[in-house]
């Protein structure tokens, strides 16, 4: 089946420092996603992206659609502890009547 | 308003056994679907529903596996017998009409363990 390739699998970082994690696939998507997962709940929508080159910001966090629509990046600015969790990616198509292929996420983790 | 609810939050069962995970989605919300992680790997697609209709159920792994929407309302997943592969954290995910491009509200999750 389809599969989103996410990278990298996991991060430690420093508080403060800058973090990007990108999303690959073989396929086009119409829409990128990004989810954030804390421990026990489920994963949140961060960022919504819908045209290619798109850049989008939600306060910290900044995301892009690639030009290709094969690919997204979400890079977070000056770390903090409450952005530890799982980013998750996700894409959609739009035959695909709302169903959502996710990436295995990515594990961050910030040491203050 | 209300969030995504889903019960149990954990369910531990043995192999061959049969468990029942029920969602409750956003009041209003026509699409309720059915996701699955396992061991750490992606969070994957079981099926959709749109209202009480089954609109893809394209993910679902065999079977043992049985969904039901009841009136368009809650949703269960039935699994019978539970195979030990089936562990994992099933998500359930509502949004309104023509909206899921917008994102998915998603519930807590159900972590089922089969041992």
């Amino acid at each position: 089946g389809q599969q989103l390739n996410q990278s990298p699998q996991s991060m430690f970082i420093q508080e403060g420092e800058d973090v990007s994690m990108n999303c690959t696939s073989s396929s086009i998507f119409n829409t990128w996603l990004w989810y954030k997962q804390e421990p026990g709940e489920g994963p949140v929508l961060l960022i919504a992206l819908y045209k290619a080159g798109e850049l989008t910001s939600n306060g910290r966090l900044t995301a892009q659609f690639g030009i290709t629509r094969k690919d997204s990046f979400l890079n977070i600015s000056a770390s903090i502890p409450s952005d530890v969790g799982i980013y998750f990616c996700a894409g959609l198509r739009n035959t695909n009547a709302g169903k959502s292929t996710f990436g295995d996420g990515t594990t961050l983790t910030v040491k203050p | 308003e209300a969030g995504v609810t889903q019960f149990p939050s954990h369910s531990v069962i043995e192999k061959g056994q049969t468990v029942t995970l029920r969602c409750d989605p956003i009041s209003g919300h026509d699409n309720l679907y059915w996701y699955r992680r396992v061991m750490g790997k992606e969070i994957k697609f079981l099926l959709h529903f749109v209202k009480e209709s089954k609109q893809d159920e394209s993910g679902m792994p065999n079977n043992r596996f049985l969904a039901e929407r009841t009136g368009g309302t809650y949703s269960t997943l039935k699994v019978q017998p539970a195979e030990l592969e089936d562990s994992g954290v099933y998500f359930c995910a509502s949004s309104q009409s023509y909206r899921h491009i917008y994102g998915y509200t998603f519930g807590s999750g159900t972590r089922l363990t089969v041992v």
